[in-house]
């Protein structure tokens, strides 16, 4: 079993719609990413989080420790949105800090 | 500039040839790391540095090598390529905690 399990794996939606993705973990964590991955194939970093909750944008994160589980959270979604949204999770033991997870491929109809 | 680069971009390459991904970056971190990305499995960790001299195998290492040739230079090698190298390569680097990453823009290898 993976350490860090997203759900779902391919997520298609209107615009506008409320997206929720999910992130689930396996291993005592420092620290959650959410990570965005364009077409084009670039990673960039949209919100690290160690507890509560993060806004920016119109994007939210929340993690709760207790139950090793993180949600992204679109609002009013739009096409540009389109991407693959990956959950990393920094862990507390070993060397190889960052597992990841594989990803979660949302389209935005318009 | 991009604060990590990799070279090239794009490549097709033969069965059987060596091939050389390059990074470089401008952050100044000691960490770097080289990922391999599958469809559906995740970005895999090849190999990882922690400094010039320190440098480590990842999960799926096999088949891959890694020169460190400066703190902010670190490239990997495909000896002989085979078809099922074939992925888009990522590399990385962290500050000292491990836990913030920068990425480069990926690199579309293609072993025919």
């Amino acid at each position: 079993k993976n350490e860090v399990e997203q759900s779902p794996q391919n997520l298609t939606a209107q615009e506008g719609e409320f997206i929720t993705i999910n992130c689930s973990y396996s291993v005592g964590i420092s620290a959650l990413h959410w990570l965005q991955q364009h077409p084009g194939g670039g990673i960039v970093s949209l919100f690290m989080l160690s507890s509560g909750k993060k806004k920016h944008g119109r994007l939210i994160a929340t993690i709760n420790i207790q139950e090793k589980h993180s949600s992204l959270h679109i609002t009013a979604s739009h096409p540009r949105d389109s991407a693959v949204y990956i959950c990393a999770v920094g862990r507390i033991q070993g060397a190889q800090k960052l597992v990841f997870g594989q990803g979660t491929r949302l389209t935005i109809n318009p | 500039d991009a604060d990590v680069t990799q070279t090239p971009r794009n490549r097709i390459t033969k069965t059987g040839k060596r091939i050389m991904l390059e990074c470089s970056q401008t952050k100044g971190h000691d960490r770097m790391y080289w990922y391999r990305q599958d469809p559906g499995l995740g970005l895999r960790l090849i190999y990882y540095s922690f400094d010039v001299k320190d440098i480590n195998k990842g999960e799926i290492s096999d088949g891959y090598s890694v020169s460190r040739q400066a703190q902010a230079k670190f490239s990997l090698s495909l000896e002989s390529a085979i078809p099922n190298q074939t992925a888009l390569y990522f590399c990385a680097t962290s500050d000292g905690t491990g836990l913030v990453a920068f990425f480069g823009q990926g690199t579309r290898l293609t072993v025919v």
